[in-house]
């Protein structure tokens, strides 16, 4: 069963609006979690790094937020860019027990038109 | 590309042959990781190598082989056990492996495997 759930599977959005992802995990104990984006046909790249000390992140237009209560992230990009069309992996990584194995989402999918 | 190389980009093989991917890095790291990635799912950890001489299975390492003999290189081969090879493989490599969940792990460009 996979530890990291995200939500929605894809989105289209305008250009200039922005957007919000979700990431629901149950990895326990937790070490931290990371959002990547991958653009097509390319690796992932890290965007943001969180704690469960940390509930807040930002990457210029990215937010990143952590509720490590609820177990869930999500990741807020402000005034949408075509360029940020791409697939955003959240993910988590287990601790010490688990020699701090990275569980992965299967990414959301978001499109930027004109 | 966070000084990850993989080469060939795009790479097609018939089926009942081995291949071997390419995986290159200079940023000194000891922690090597080939992953697959299909539609829809997430990445599957293959191998991972700590230090070189050495590297252990991951999730799904029934008909793959790698070997470290090099810092700087863990070049992945798909065999012909492999059922269903056709696929996206990303290499990466990170610091240190396991001693802190904040190490990040640079992924290279990645090769697209099909079988014909």
């Amino acid at each position: 069963k996979n530890q990291v759930e995200q939500s929605p599977q894809s989105l289209i959005i305008l250009e200039g609006k922005n957007c919000t992802l979700q990431c629901n995990y149950t990895v326990s104990p937790f070490s931290n979690l990371r959002w990547y984006k991958q653009d097509t046909g390319r690796g992932p790249v890290s965007l943001t790094i969180m704690t469960f000390s940390e509930n807040t992140k930002s990457n210029g237009r990215y937010t990143a937020t952590l509720d490590a209560d609820t177990k869930q992230s999500s990741l807020h990009i402000t005034a949408s860019q075509l360029s940020d069309s791409a697939s955003y992996i959240c993910v988590v990584s287990g601790g010490s027990n688990s020699g701090y194995a990275l569980n992965f989402g299967k990414g959301t999918s978001l499109l930027v038109t004109p | 590309d966070g000084g990850i190389t993989q080469s060939p980009k795009y790479l097609f093989r018939k089926e009942g042959q081995n291949v071997t991917l390419s995986c290159e890095q200079n940023l000194n790291h000891d922690a090597m990781y080939w992953y697959r990635q299909d539609p829809g799912q997430g990445l599957r950890l293959i191998y991972y190598s700590q230090i070189v001489n050495d590297f252990q299975k991951g999730d799904i390492a029934e008909g793959y082989s790698v070997s470290r003999e090099k810092k700087e290189s863990f070049p992945l081969t798909v065999t012909s056990a492999q059922k269903n090879p056709t696929a996206f493989y990303l290499c990466a490599s990170s610091i240190r492996h396991g001693t802190s969940g904040r190490n990040e792990q640079f992924f290279g460009p990645g090769t697209r495997l099909t079988v014909l």
